[in-house]
């Protein structure tokens, strides 16, 4: 069974531009989870989207976004890349409800020059 | 607000030298604890979910226990190959998302 995948691997943007990032749950999973990994910085939580709706955001500025489509996959936006946007970005998912195991992608790794 | 605090920062070992991790959390009202192991470069791959004090799961050379302050990870015997970052992270009741402390990066020496 597939994981979570993700894509790109890794993007190189200029600063001010936009970058997307996708990501694709394990089949079933109608949760999805974004997380930023700044270089030797902790798991930092962005975002959680289930069935469609965002159910929570953490303290990120507004010019990251996301949604969720239909069929539960996920794309996360990054507006006005700035240089400290640099990180590797990875998405999860989980079976609906708390409690459940949450399962990582490999990442993207973004990097803003 | 939820917190994660993992010790130490950073451990060495010699091949088949036995020792501790330690994750001391802070939570509302605790829905699991979660431990995952990362590889430079890699997504976190999960290893075990504890769902309350007393309970205990093994994996291999891997052994996590839980309190109601803390969680320690006991790693019997290691093997260079059990070289990584460990994680802990704490889901409470009000939210599903993962509140991770900032790991342990164990290297075991041959």
């Amino acid at each position: 069974e597939a994981g979570v995948t993700q894509s790109p691997t890794h993007l190189i943007k200029t600063r001010g531009q936009q970058a997307t990032l996708r990501c694709s749950p394990i089949s079933g999973h109608t949760s999805v989870y974004w997380y930023q990994q700044a270089l030797g910085l902790g798991l930092q939580f962005l975002l959680w989207y289930d069935e469609g709706e965002e159910r929570n955001r953490g303290n990120f500025p507004p010019r990251f976004s996301g949604r969720q489509f239909p069929n539960y996959s996920s794309e996360l936006n990054v507006n006005a890349l700035e240089l400290e946007d640099s990180a590797l970005y990875l998405c999860a998912s989980s079976l609906a409800g708390s409690g459940n195991t949450i399962y990582f992608g490999e990442g993207s790794w973004l990097t803003v020059v | 607000e939820d917190q994660v605090t993992q010790s130490p920062e950073a451990l060495r070992l010699q091949e088949g030298e036995s020792s501790s991790l330690n994750c001391s959390y802070t939570v509302s009202g605790l829905r699991g604890l979660f431990w995952y192991r990362q590889d430079p470069g890699k997504g976190p791959e999960f290893l075990f979910t504890l769902y309350s004090a007393g309970e205990e799961k093994e994996k291999e050379r891997l052994k996590a226990t839980l309190t109601k302050k803390e969680s320690f990870l006991h790693i019997t015997a290691p093997k260079p190959e059990d070289s990584a970052t460990y994680l802990c992270a704490v889901q409470d009741t009000g939210f599903q998302k993962l509140v991770f402390g900032t790991g342990t990066r164990l290297l075991v020496s041959p």
